[in-house]
């Protein structure tokens, strides 16, 4: 099982919807939970990070952490093709001192 | 500024050769990465560095060695390469401690040929 997972896409969404990207992890011991945009061509960009269960918004964005199942959620509104770009997740567990990344989803917003 | 500069940013050379990369970070970080990003664009860590400490070595082959000379500074060199160390290396630093939020430089494009 691979520790950090997401569904590779392409996830294909139309401008102005909601975009959601799902990423599960296997380790109970995570402790920070993180998202990242990548433009092709580009280095990760973190747009947003969550600790604790429940809703973080920012902006457009809203992270979600449900730490009993295991999943972490990203939720982008009003999508714009601005968007479009390979969201990944990434997983801290405390102490460890590095971040565990999924394998990217692909997202497409068509207008 | 670049917060995480590395260079060179593109590089391209035989297999068998010896290469670097070098790393920069103006961000006041004491922990810094090298991340390798294959062709299928999985993120995975190789190393990290905190107050010049080697911290974490992903099983990497002892073929890379890198070196921080301090705490703003982690460079990447590799030995003999081969068609497989094709790929995006990336530098990145954070501080210490929980949350973590890692900045990433560039990236470094190798092709090894």
């Amino acid at each position: 099982q691979k520790e950090v997972e997401q569904n590779s896409g392409p996830l294909s969404v139309p401008e102005g919807a909601i975009a959601s990207l799902n990423c599960t992890y296997s380790d109970r011991g995570s402790q920070s939970f993180f998202w990242y945009r990548q433009y092709s061509g580009k280095s990760p960009e973190l747009i947003m990070f969550i600790y604790s269960n429940g809703d973080k918004e920012d902006g457009r964005f809203t992270a979600q952490l449900n730490k009993a199942s295991q999943y972490v959620s990203l939720l982008i509104r009003d999508s714009q093709p601005s968007d479009s770009a390979t969201y990944l997740c990434a997983v801290n567990k405390e102490g460890a001192q590095k971040l565990v990344f999924g394998q990217g989803t692909r997202l497409t917003i068509n207008p | 500024d670049t917060a995480v500069s590395q260079t060179p940013k593109y590089l391209v050379t035989q297999m068998g050769n010896d290469k670097s990369i070098k790393c920069e970070q103006n961000l006041g970080h004491d922990t810094m990465y090298w991340y390798k990003q294959d062709s299928k664009k999985f993120l995975k860590i190789m190393f990290s560095y905190n107050n010049k400490e080697l911290i974490i070595n992903e099983t990497v082959p002892n073929r890379f060695s890198p070196k921080s000379p301090d705490k703003a500074h982690l460079n990447l060199h590799i030995n003999s390469l081969e068609l497989g160390d094709s790929a995006v290396y990336f530098c990145a630093s954070s501080t210490w401690g929980r949350g973590n939020t890692i900045y990433f430089g560039e990236g470094s494009w190798l092709t090894v040929v």
